[in-house]
């Protein structure tokens, strides 16, 4: 059974580097069927695609968070990276990384999610 | 970029009855999905390109539609099944998810 599961600090200050891995078990993320991406969801709101990146490196990212946002990739160690620049209150959210299917785009594998809080 | 809209934004309903889902999208994309979401939990995909039922969906939840009006319709509405759905469009390379309709009980 794939599983995913997000890393990475609780809280952020403002102006700072948001940073977060997740690693996925059960299954290779060099497969050829799967990108690999981020999707996040503030406090009683709803879901955002932050972006996306395939196991040979190409990235697809959301036009609004673009210019902040870069995802990597490593196929050694079987997980994915999001670091997200410039943070202010508006990137606190539920952060989740979700395997996305090449044909269709359909997210089908979803990690629990794990809250990012911008501290003073 | 492509713009979501799905209504209602909330339904008040009861166990048993019937439930009908819209999402209407800007402009055509490739695929039209459906997720659920439970409070503190991630989403669940539901269907995927617009009408297949992902693994292990009961078979009360069905999909349709095409370009840009899609459907998600509940044959009757078990417990279980009170949440908030999402659908999300694929296409440019881009996903886009709609701002959800929440499913509440009566």
């Amino acid at each position: 059974q794939l599983q995913l599961q997000e890393s990475g600090p609780g809280l952020v200050k403002p102006s700072e580097t948001l940073s977060l891995t997740c690693s996925v078990s059960g299954g290779s993320i060099s497969s050829i069927d799967y990108y690999w991406g981020w999707i996040r969801q503030p406090p009683g709101r709803g879901l955002e695609w932050i972006g996306n990146i395939y196991y040979r490196g190409s990235t697809y990212y959301n036009p609004s968070l673009r210019s902040r946002v870069t995802l990597s990739i490593d196929t050694s160690r079987n997980r994915f990276s999001l670091k997200l620049s410039s943070v202010t209150a508006a990137d606190t959210a539920v952060y989740y990384c979700a395997r996305m299917a090449v044909v269709g785009g359909a997210c089908d594998y979803w990690g629990q999610g794990t809250l990012v809080t911008l501290s003073a | 970029e492509i713009v979501l809209t799905q209504s209602p934004g909330t339904l008040s309903l009861s166990p048993g009855e019937r439930v009908t889902l819209s999402c209407r999208a800007s402009q055509s994309g490739t695929s039209l999905q459906w997720y659920q979401q439970k409070p503190g939990q991630a989403p669940r995909l539901l269907i995927y390109a617009a009408s297949s039922r992902a693994t292990g969906i009961p078979d009360r939840f069905s999909g349709s539609g095409s370009a840009t009006d899609f459907t998600l319709t509940i044959s009757r509405l078990e417990p279980e099944d009170f949440a908030v759905y999402y659908c999300q469009l694929y296409g440019n390379s881009l996903w886009t998810f709609g701002q959800g309709t929440k499913v509440e009980i009566k």
